[in-house]
């Protein structure tokens, strides 16, 4: 099974300042169709989880030009370029390149100072 | 705009069963015939885990080897409605059960609410 590493597990960030995720893969999630399926979901206290940026850097429908991913190979990263209050919450990186099973990071919990 | 709807919480007994709906519609199956709706689970200590899937209009399930012979993923394409049930049920099957849509370009682009199980004697 392909093991997502997500750091930090926590992130207390000042409102307005810019935020880093990195998920690491086990094994590259370059697909045998040349796509690297390694999306990024954001879930909001009592919520569920919400899809923000697909196949690396793709952003979903709505979501905020703030939020950007970019990555390759085994390392990916999620970057919010400006915090705002409604983005606390976990965020969890998630590959589709390698199933089954389906695999997700442990979460990074997004706070602020 | 897709919207998944699932049944309500539920409380069981150890070793019994439970099977939790998800209801879609606006985009129905009819639609697209090639997606999937993916069963993931939220514990605190494990997480995200992903259950299994199925695809409504082929039939077709997978699942994560973990619930092989516990979980059971089925769809009814007239109703629009799939249904995961697990059985022999444990206390720490204990957690908050999503559906959620898996779009063929890779992602799960729609989500379920929620359904909350208790597993308590």
């Amino acid at each position: 099974d392909v093991v997502l590493t997500q750091t930090p597990l926590s992130s207390p960030v000042t409102l307005g300042q810019p935020a880093s995720i990195s998920c690491r893969s086990s094994q590259s999630l370059v697909h045998s169709d040349g796509n690297t399926y390694l999306s990024w979901l954001q879930q909001r206290p009592g919520q569920p989880p919400r899809l923000l940026i697909y196949k690396i850097s793709n952003r979903f429908s709505g979501v905020p030009e703030r939020f950007s991913g970019s990555g390759a190979g085994t390392d990916f990263t999620l970057k919010i370029s400006r915090v705002e209050a409604e983005d606390v919450g976990v965020y969890y990186c998630m590959q589709t390149s390698h199933f089954p099973p389906i695999t997700f990071g442990q979460g990074t919990r997004l706070e602020i100072k | 705009q897709v919207q998944l709807v699932q049944s309500g919480a539920e409380v069981k007994k150890p070793g019994s069963s439970v099977k939790v709906s998800c209801k879609a519609s606006g985009d129905t199956f009819s639609n697209h015939g090639d997606y999937s709706i993916n069963w993931v689970r939220l514990t605190p200590g494990q997480g995200l885990e992903w259950m299994g899937r199925i695809i409504p209009s082929l039939g077709i399930t997978q699942y994560a080897q973990k619930y092989q012979g516990t979980v059971t993923i089925t769809a009814d394409t007239s109703t629009h409605t799939t249904s995961m049930e697990l059985s022999s049920l444990r206390s720490d099957d204990t957690a908050l059960y999503f559906c959620a849509r898996g779009h063929n370009g890779g992602y799960f682009d729609y989500w379920g609410q929620g359904t909350l199980l208790t597993v308590s004697s």
